[in-house]
């Protein structure tokens, strides 16, 4: 089945030790994005890629990072996690081909920060 | 405040019906969604609606649109334990070009 894969499903890291977060997507869409969900909150948008445009939210920390080598890849790097960057991690697709923007979710990764 | 609002919680009992609300401030929106997520999950989309339906219905789940209110309202009939989750409402202009917008969500919990 076509889907969107995240890895690890969870992950732990001490303060301020650099951390990678993978995704990969057999849907083949053109976009991606990166979301940061806290507890009780509506995911919040950290960036995203257009093909290979990378467009940056104005409120997202220089700490976060992001890398997408290939159209079925995206990487997310925090390179200095601190306590408040403890949360669900979403990846999710979608395609700039269809009339919706309906976006596909990955199951999310769960970032814990000692 | 928000462009996109729900309430919280919602409780109901298991068979009953749930009613969960949304209102969204946005005019020009398209498509509205229904997104659910389950405990340590991520969302999963359950159904949308074009702006130029008032209603959609599919199995258990009912949509209802009024966009003159911009009001947008998901129902579950026969409300079973497994539907206990997250519900997210959203909000795009469509086209495929287009974020959508969400809600924080109303957790749906069903008791016996």
């Amino acid at each position: 089945d076509a889907m969107v894969i995240q890895n690890p499903r969870y992950q732990v890291t001490q303060f301020g030790k650099p951390v990678t977060l993978s995704c990969s997507q057999t849907l083949n869409h053109n976009v991606m994005y990166w979301y940061q969900q806290k507890s009780s909150q509506a995911p919040k948008l950290l960036f995203h890629y257009y093909d290979k445009d990378f467009n940056n939210e104005a409120d997202t920390p220089d700490n976060f990072q992001s890398r997408r080598p290939n159209t079925s890849f995206c990487f997310l790097d925090i390179r200095s996690p601190g306590l408040g960057d403890a949360a669900m991690y979403l990846c999710a697709t979608s395609s700039t081909a269809g009339s919706t923007d309906t976006q596909y979710f990955g199951p999310g990764t769960r970032l814990t920060v000692l | 405040g928000e462009d996109v609002e729900q309430s919280l919680f919602l409780s109901v009992r298991e068979g009953d019906s749930s009613v969960i609300n949304c209102t969204y401030t946005d005019s020009s929106s398209t498509y509205l969604y229904w997104y659910k997520q389950e405990p340590g999950a991520g969302l999963q989309l359950l159904t949308y609606i074009f702006s130029n339906m008032d209603m959609k219905q599919d199995q258990r789940l009912t949509v209802l649109l009024n966009k003159k209110d911009k009001h947008l309202s998901l129902r579950i009939a026969d409300t079973q334990t497994g539907d206990s989750a997250i519900y997210f409402c959203a909000e795009s202009m469509g086209g495929g070009s287009y974020i959508p917008t969400f809600g924080r969500g109303t957790s749906l919990i069903v008791h016996p």
